[in-house]
């Protein structure tokens, strides 16, 4: 079972900020947060992961509480095209460890 | 560099048939693995082959069974066809490092299976 919760959905306009919440309140120490998004019908993407800093890369950002039970995925300005699911994924350090999906969020960018 | 491929990309069959799903990972990977994703059951891990050896497995029954080829391409086989197999197939591909680091899976496009 998926580690995470995360709300079914959520409607961010175009332009703004999109911050997706995740709660991973059993997170162990030695395990990372991961981001994946699916665009309708397509492969997941990766975007990004942490372990307890917070990272950033051109896509977004993830900002992880001090106590590591929680996460925010931060897209900046959110287009169009970022509309889809998106998955917040709890998975072990070690080795190459499944992939375990939850529902995800589906957010809806509106113009 | 080239991503993860997956071919075909459609492929309709009908119940009891079988069939064979192809997936060439990005050049320099040497891990793939095999995710189910449907409606109901939503994304879900099959296998994982690393250096042509099946690594790690998933709880799916035996009808579903893969295989790696020395240059790191897979193919996974669904054998004896149900309704409740169609579904879309991705391929993820990662280094396969030694060391149990953490490796990125970076995924394909995905082979979508019609069983009538």
């Amino acid at each position: 079972d998926a580690k995470t919760t995360q709300p079914p959905s959520m409607d961010c306009a175009e332009g703004r900020a999109a911050n997706l919440p995740c709660n991973h309140s059993t997170i162990s120490g030695n395990e990372y947060v991961y981001w994946y998004r699916q665009i309708h019908s397509q492969g997941p993407q990766y975007i990004i992961h942490g372990l307890k800093n917070n990272e950033t890369n051109e896509m977004a950002s993830l900002i992880i509480t001090e106590d590591r039970k929680s996460s925010t995925l931060i897209l900046p300005h959110a287009t169009l095209r970022d509309t889809a699911v998106y998955y917040c994924i709890v998975r072990g350090k070690s080795g190459n460890t499944p992939l375990v999906f939850g529902k995800g969020t589906r957010l809806s960018v509106i113009a | 560099k080239a991503g993860v491929t997956q071919t075909p990309r459609y492929l309709i069959k009908t119940r009891g048939q079988q069939v064979t799903l192809s997936c060439s990972p990005i050049s320099g990977h040497r891990s793939v693995s095999w995710y189910q994703q449907t409606p109901g059951q939503g994304l879900q891990f099959l296998f994982e082959y690393f250096s042509e050896t099946q690594r790690n497995k998933g709880n799916f029954p035996g009808r579903f069974s893969g295989r790696q080829f020395s240059n790191s391409r897979s193919e996974m086989n669904v054998s004896t066809l149900e309704l409740g197999d169609s579904a879309l197939y991705l391929c993820a591909s990662s280094l396969g490092l030694a060391g149990g680091l953490q490796e990125t899976q970076y995924f394909g496009p995905g082979t979508r299976l019609l069983v009538l």
